[in-house]
């Protein structure tokens, strides 16, 4: 299966919204309610952000959101901050083949 | 909070094996959770290379399947990844986490490591 599809890139002044897309098919994003996002800081482990489509872990601010539609999940940061410059991943279940898919990476410039 | 970190060597040369270890701590490997590997090769995406549980259940890529072996040490909280018959292709960062017993959720990560492939 190919990779889920992200935008290159998204940019947004501090205090705006922005949203990263992440596309995939009807075997894997389409699927399952089993997306992640993963947030990764230069030289740091990513960080788990979004699970389950739209579940956030303990500890990560509700400025961070997703949701799916179709075959499209989103994730949304509202009031951009300047530490949430980074590169973000989506991740889905894919069933075995492969058990998991990941998107190819969105880097988030906060202007 | 769990921690993880991989060691290895970061060059090897092609068609021998690459070696990888994580070790775990801030908590028990033997805890029900899955351990994975996932890399992601210079400028692309990640890359599912598949987890081991502590009990030395595995579940692989299909495409790595092949050539990968991993291994879980309770007594050490360690555990490993091997890939071999390496190639260029397989010049990446690898990282090494902690999966939730769903399999599906990969919630804390290690730094990573960079292994180039050449001779």
């Amino acid at each position: 299966q190919s990779a889920l599809t992200q935008p290159a890139s998204v940019s947004g002044s501090p205090g705006q919204s922005i949203t990263i897309s992440c596309s995939g098919t009807s075997s894997d994003v389409g699927n399952y309610k089993l997306v992640s996002w993963y947030q990764k800081h230069p030289g740091k482990a990513p960080k788990l952000m979004i699970y389950e489509v739209n579940k956030r872990p303990s500890g990560i601010s509700n400025r961070f959101s997703g949701s799916k539609s179709g075959n499209t999940a989103s994730l949304t940061i509202s009031g951009l901050q300047p530490e949430d410059e980074a590169d973000y991943f989506c991740c889905s279940y894919a069933g075995s083949n492969p058990f998991l898919i990941f998107g190819g990476g969105t880097k988030l410039t906060v202007l | 909070q769990v921690q993880l970190q991989e060691s290895g060597p970061g060059l090897v040369k092609p068609s021998q094996t690459l070696s990888l270890t994580c070790t775990v701590s801030g908590g028990s490997i033997n805890g029900g959770y899955y351990w994975s590997w996932i890399r992601q090769h210079p400028g692309k995406g990640l890359e599912w290379i598949g987890y081991i549980y502590y009990s030395g259940t595995t579940n692989y890529s299909p495409s790595l399947q092949s050539r990968v072996t991993m291994s879980v040490d309770t007594s050490t909280n360690q555990f490993s990844l091997n890939l071999n018959s390496v190639t260029a292709a397989d010049t990446a960062v690898y990282f090494c986490a902690r999966t939730r017993p769903s399999g599906v959720v990969v919630e804390y990560w290690g730094q990573g490591t960079l292994v180039t492939v050449s001779s």
